[in-house]
């Protein structure tokens, strides 16, 4: 059974600052991975998507990495803005087109 | 190109009532899906559906809940006899295709509240 972990479940960091979250996953059979991002209150925003051949997409001030074979994702955020306070949530796509979230990591950039 | 459009934004029942929530893919997408989120939780996938047919529903619960997503029309959530614990955001999201190559779009949610 596939189980998404996110760690750490919340984060506070200066404006400024260069940023990790990690995203682990039990089962390496995955189609692809994809970042998201998700204000108080409104839906899902994809970040990045990361097919399960690939191994790195970026976007901006995002880049998102894939080692498939230890079952880790990281988003990394560069020069991190008040704005980009939120939670990111990873989810992986499995076989039966199932897509399993982890319960995310909720971001506070302060100014 | 509109979004995929979810409809009621709010909706709240009493206790033993039923509750629809509806959900419009973005246009050219066949595929839909619906996520339940607890407070404090990730998303939790209940049902895959194509146009008039459910491909994959292992994540909904057995009973009171249905899904359908007609030929013409939106996809639709229903919830019979609602009870305090499906008090949840209710996501649905479209892909183009079901093949788990492509991103899902997601709409804004329908945050379900039971009296």
């Amino acid at each position: 059974k596939q189980e998404v972990t996110q760690i750490p479940a919340a984060l506070s960091v200066p404006e400024g600052e260069n940023l990790v979250l990690n995203c682990s996953f039990t089962d390496s059979a995955i189609y692809n991975l994809q970042w998201f991002r998700q204000d108080p209150g409104k839906g899902l925003t994809s970040l990045l998507l990361i097919q399960s051949s690939q191994r790195e997409q970026t976007s901006g001030r995002l880049n998102a990495s894939l080692d498939k074979s230890s079952g880790r994702s990281t988003l990394y955020i560069a020069a991190s803005q008040p704005g980009d306070s939120a939670t990111y949530l990873c989810a992986v796509i499995v076989l039966n087109n199932d897509m399993r979230f982890g319960a995310g990591t909720r971001l506070t950039v302060k100014p | 190109n509109a979004g995929v459009m979810q409809n009621p934004r709010h909706l709240v029942r009493r206790r033993g009532q039923e509750a629809r929530l509806r959900c419009s893919p973005m246009k050219g997408h066949s595929h839909v899906y619906w996520y339940r989120q607890l407070p404090e939780e990730g998303l939790k996938f209940m049902v895959y559906l194509q146009k008039e047919n459910i491909i994959d529903e292992s994540g909904m619960p057995k009973e009171r809940f249905s899904a359908e997503f007609p030929k013409e029309g939106p996809s639709i959530l229903r919830i019979q006899q609602v009870v305090r614990g499906d008090s949840a955001a209710y996501f649905c999201a479209s892909s183009p295709t079901g093949q788990g190559q492509g991103k899902l779009f997601f709409g804004s949610g329908t945050q379900l509240s039971v009296l």
